[in-house]
């Protein structure tokens, strides 16, 4: 079955900390594709990030960094020097490739980060 | 890119009412996505078009749940007589058609329903 687990529910850093939200997915496919989003308090998820399971390589943006572990099956997310603005749910999700190709997602339960100043 | 609009933004209703919402997609994306959220919840899969076409609906899709898309752009999910349970934030999603279906979901604000 598909699945997305994000083990931590919430966080709490203090601004300039660094901060790693992990994810653990299940998947009987070898194609699939992993998303992160963000979601304020605004209540939109924002889309942060895309990777497929062909690519490995660790990818780096501005603070944020994803550390992608197929032996382990793990999708894990960094947060360099935090700051208030980085508080909001983040969620990890999955999307595979099957016969429907629809594009839908499955998504982990979120974890909800808060930076204190 | 005026990104995905959702109407309302909040609705409240007594039970075994009948809701509507709206959404209004990324103008030039033909996919159209509606996702329920559970508070403390991830978003789950609830129907997909392609254009016009509703090609995939999910279990918990229930017979009180319709959705349309008539012309290929709006969209419109209806609840007839609403439970309890279906309080929850309803979100709607767009993407591109190329690209197999990989390419990200671009999420609109949400309608938050309370049935009272």
């Amino acid at each position: 079955a598909q699945k997305v687990t994000q083990a931590q529910t919430e966080i709490s850093v203090v601004e300039k900390e660094d901060v790693t939200l992990d994810c653990v997915y299940e998947t009987r496919d070898t194609t699939y594709y992993l998303f992160w989003y963000k979601q304020p308090p605004s209540g939109e998820l924002v889309f942060l990030i895309r990777r497929n399971s062909f690519d490995e390589q660790n990818e780096i943006s501005g603070r944020y960094s994803w550390n992608f572990q197929k032996s382990t099956s793990s999708f894990n997310f960094t947060i360099t020097a935090s700051q208030v603005v980085d508080s909001a749910v983040y969620f990890c999700a999955l999307k595979e490739p099957g016969s429907s190709n629809t594009g839908k997602l499955i998504f982990g339960q979120g974890t909800t980060l808060q930076v204190k100043p | 890119d005026t990104g995905v609009s959702q109407n309302p933004r909040h609705k409240i209703t007594k039970r075994g009412q009948n809701v509507t919402f709206r959404c209004d997609p990324i103008s030039e994306h033909n996919r159209l996505y509606w996702y329920r959220q559970t508070l403390g919840q991830g978003p789950e899969f609830l129907t997909y078009f392609q254009n016009e076409a509703q090609l995939e609906k999910s279990r918990l899709l229930s017979d009180r749940f319709s959705a349309e898309r008539p012309k290929g752009s709006f969209s419109t999910l209806e609840i007839q007589r609403t439970e309890q349970g279906d309080s929850a934030m309803y979100l709607c999603a767009s993407s591109p058609g190329g690209g197999g279906g990989n390419s990200p979901l671009h999420f609109g604000n949400g309608t938050r329903l309370t049935v009272t």
